[in-house]
């Protein structure tokens, strides 16, 4: 299947502060989803983005499908943005996840 | 909200037992996906039903198997329980079966002793 990417693992960051986590793709994807899991495990649906840039608030993604990655982008980042980041695509079925960006925003 | 439902939320049993996990897609979904996460393996695809047929399948155990039903739920029967099987399972649905934003479920944990 479709190996997934994602980098950093790990990020912490002030209140306030911008960042970019980044997930790259070992082949073609039709189906391209960003996911925020929340402390209660939850995963939270954040874009789904085979390709193009799509803006939800302060958080933005691009996919450049030809070059096989995708960018997630947080703005002014806020506490509850704490959390893992997960991307997954998938050129079939079933999506494959990466590991996940850890994401925690100190106050 | 994702409009995905799934019971029970939490489960614990012991080892060797058998477990029911129930999902039901969003409204006018046809296609549900069973997804595992563990500490070790992360996030893995199990096996997926479009319109009460089996679709895909992924790294799922024998000891495990899965239906979905004319009302488009879903149940995923966990057999033989191995502390190893101690994981979150989650459910997701989508409105066909391939390439189509999946929506996932708040995902079951279970934990055996």
């Amino acid at each position: 299947g479709i190996q997934v990417e994602q980098s950093p693992p790990d990020l912490i960051l002030q209140e306030g502060a911008n960042s970019t986590l980044r997930c790259n793709f070992s082949d073609s994807v039709n189906n391209l989803q960003w996911f925020h899991q929340n402390p209660w495990g939850q995963l939270i649906n954040l874009f789904y983005i085979p390709s193009g840039t799509k803006q939800n608030g302060r958080l933005s993604a691009t996919t450049v499908a030809t070059e096989r990655y995708s960018l997630l982008y947080i703005s002014s980042s806020q506490t509850t943005d704490s959390g893992v980041y997960f991307c997954a695509g998938s050129s079939g079925y079933a999506l494959n996840f990466g590991k996940g960006t850890s994401l925690l925003v100190t106050p | 909200d994702s409009g995905v439902t799934q019971t029970p939320k939490h489960l614990i049993t012991a080892t060797g037992q058998r477990v029911t996990l129930r999902c039901s897609p969003r409204s006018g979904d046809l296609s549900v996906y069973w997804y595992q996460q563990s500490l070790d393996q992360g996030l893995q695809f199990l096996i997926q039903y479009y319109n009460g047929e089996e679709r895909a399948k992924g790294n799922i155990l024998e000891r495990f198997s899965a239906q979905q039903f004319p009302d488009l739920h879903s149940e995923l029967n966990l057999s033989s329980l191995e502390l190893g099987d101690s994981a979150l399972y989650f459910c997701a649905s989508s409105f066909r079966d391939h390439s189509y934003e999946q929506y996932f479920g708040p995902g079951t944990r279970l934990t055996v002793t």
